[in-house]
């Protein structure tokens, strides 16, 4: 099915650690972008990219990268995970910056670091 | 002061009952958007408004671009329809800016 897709869906860090969360989209979609959710907040953006090669930085990119080497995947890393990292990521695309068609959503990652 | 503001944060409903949730922003926009996201559970896009109104099913949203207001509203509510409602705007800067969002829980 057509779609972004997530991986993993859970993941339990310990403080230090780093990982990469997965983002895939088949819509060839020009832009993707990174989300955290946390309890009481809006999501808030962390990294964009508006095409195979372009990212840029979001509201809160510190202790984030990514990289966009294929208009299909996304990565986000977590350099060196900190338990303020604790969140829930939602990796978003759609045709435009302007999401003028709407957006696609994937369904999240549960990250608990410890 | 958030940009994108919602009411209620909560709202509990019988079946059967109209359902009204409000977005207010602060900033200029060129788009709306209303999601929903179902407890543990992704996040689906409902409607993108730029202006006037739009209807899927059971769902009406509305955009006043005067006031910076929107409201959804849920006809004959279902628990299924249960979960939070989020509110979005694509502001001047082309990023999607998001409201805190409102639980809705419709018991039976």
């Amino acid at each position: 099915n057509a779609g972004v897709t997530q991986t993993p869906k859970f993941q339990v860090l310990k403080t230090g650690q780093s990982m990469t969360l997965q983002c895939a989209q088949d819509m060839n979609h020009e832009y993707m972008s990174w989300y955290r959710q946390d309890p009481g907040m809006g999501l808030r953006l962390i990294h964009y990219s508006v095409g195979a090669g372009i990212t840029d930085q979001g509201e809160v990119p510190n202790g984030y990268n990514v990289s966009r080497s294929t208009t299909e995947d996304f990565p986000l890393r977590l350099l060196s995970a900190a338990p303020s990292q604790t969140s829930v990521y939602f990796c978003a695309s759609s045709y435009s910056r302007l999401g003028s068609l709407g957006y696609t959503f994937g369904s999240g990652t549960r990250l608990t670091v410890v | 002061k958030n940009e994108v503001e919602q009411s209620p944060q909560n709202l509990t409903a019988q079946e059967g009952e109209f359902i009204t949730i409000n977005c207010s922003y602060s900033v200029g926009i060129s788009a709306l958007h209303w999601l929903q996201q179902h407890p543990g559970g992704g996040i689906v896009s409902l409607f993108m408004l730029s202006s006037g109104k739009k209807k899927h099913g059971r769902l009406i949203a509305t955009i006043n671009i005067q006031e910076k207001h929107s409201s959804l509203h849920i006809t004959a509510s279902h628990p299924r329809d249960s979960a939070v409602y989020i509110c979005a705007v694509t502001g001047a800067t082309n990023k999607l800016i998001f409201g805190t969002g409102t639980l809705l829980a419709v018991q039976p």
